[in-house]
């Protein structure tokens, strides 16, 4: 079955950057785009960006340009998602989640397995 | 960005009652490909999102027959026939017709009466 393990959370002082890792089993990784998703507390979802695990190539929400890096190790099937110069408002709960294929009657899936979710606090 | 504009913004529901949930998006969900990019999620108290319903009205696998999805164009409506106590959360509503771009609307918060 698909599992996306993400890494525990994290504590970070404003400035600093965080590096989240999600690894993937029960499937082909390189198959599938990884997208990355985030939640402040008590707030919704938002789309931070994904990446293609087999090229490598990534494709980022315009707000996180310039601060988001997303890579893969196809090795141990696992991605990443690193924010640099953290704000306090980058405190939330990021998610890995996997870029589905297609049903048997070709309707794309979509957005179908999450990660647990990673913690990020961003505090002095 | 393509806004989601989900309504209501919480519904407190009888067990066994139906309840609904409105998605608008500010643009056309219909792809030239054919295909209509609306997603369904529901994210119980402490967990990831799920996925629910895919491309507007497909169930995902394992989700219950009491969930339908239907609409076209930039409306969307997520049904539950009966609510029963572990439908309880927030249903979210998600477009990925636009990449980068992707977006998600507020959320409904269901309860339980």
């Amino acid at each position: 079955q698909v599992q996306l393990v993400q890494s525990g959370a994290e504590v970070k002082k404003p400035g600093a950057s965080v590096k989240v890792s999600c690894k993937a089993s029960g499937y082909t990784f390189t198959g599938y785009y990884m997208h990355w998703v985030r939640q402040a507390p008590g707030q919704g979802l938002e789309w931070m960006g994904w990446i293609n695990p087999n090229s490598g190539g990534t494709n980022y929400a315009q707000k996180f340009q310039g601060r988001v890096t997303m890579t893969r190790d196809t090795s141990i099937s696992t991605a990443y998602m690193e924010l640099s110069r953290l704000r306090s408002d980058d405190t939330a709960v990021y998610y890995c989640a996997r870029d589905g294929d297609y049903d048997s009657s070709g309707y794309y899936y979509g957005i179908d397995y999450w990660g647990q979710g990673t913690l990020v606090t961003v505090s002095s | 960005d393509i806004v989601m504009t989900q309504t209501p913004l919480s519904l407190s529901v009888t067990p066994g009652q139906p309840a609904s949930i409105s998605c608008k998006s500010s643009q056309s969900l219909l792809h030239s490909d054919g295909k209509t990019y609306l997603y369904w999620y529901l994210q119980k108290p402490g967990q990831p999102p799920q996925l629910l319903i895919y491309e507007v009205s497909n169930r995902f696998s394992g989700v219950p027959d009491r969930f339908s999805g239907s609409g076209s164009g930039t409306d969307f409506t997520l049904k539950i026939s009966r609510v029963e106590a572990e439908d309880v959360g927030v249903y979210y509503c998600m477009q990925s017709i636009q990449l980068p771009g992707l977006t998600f609307g507020g959320g409904t918060k269901v309860e339980i009466k």
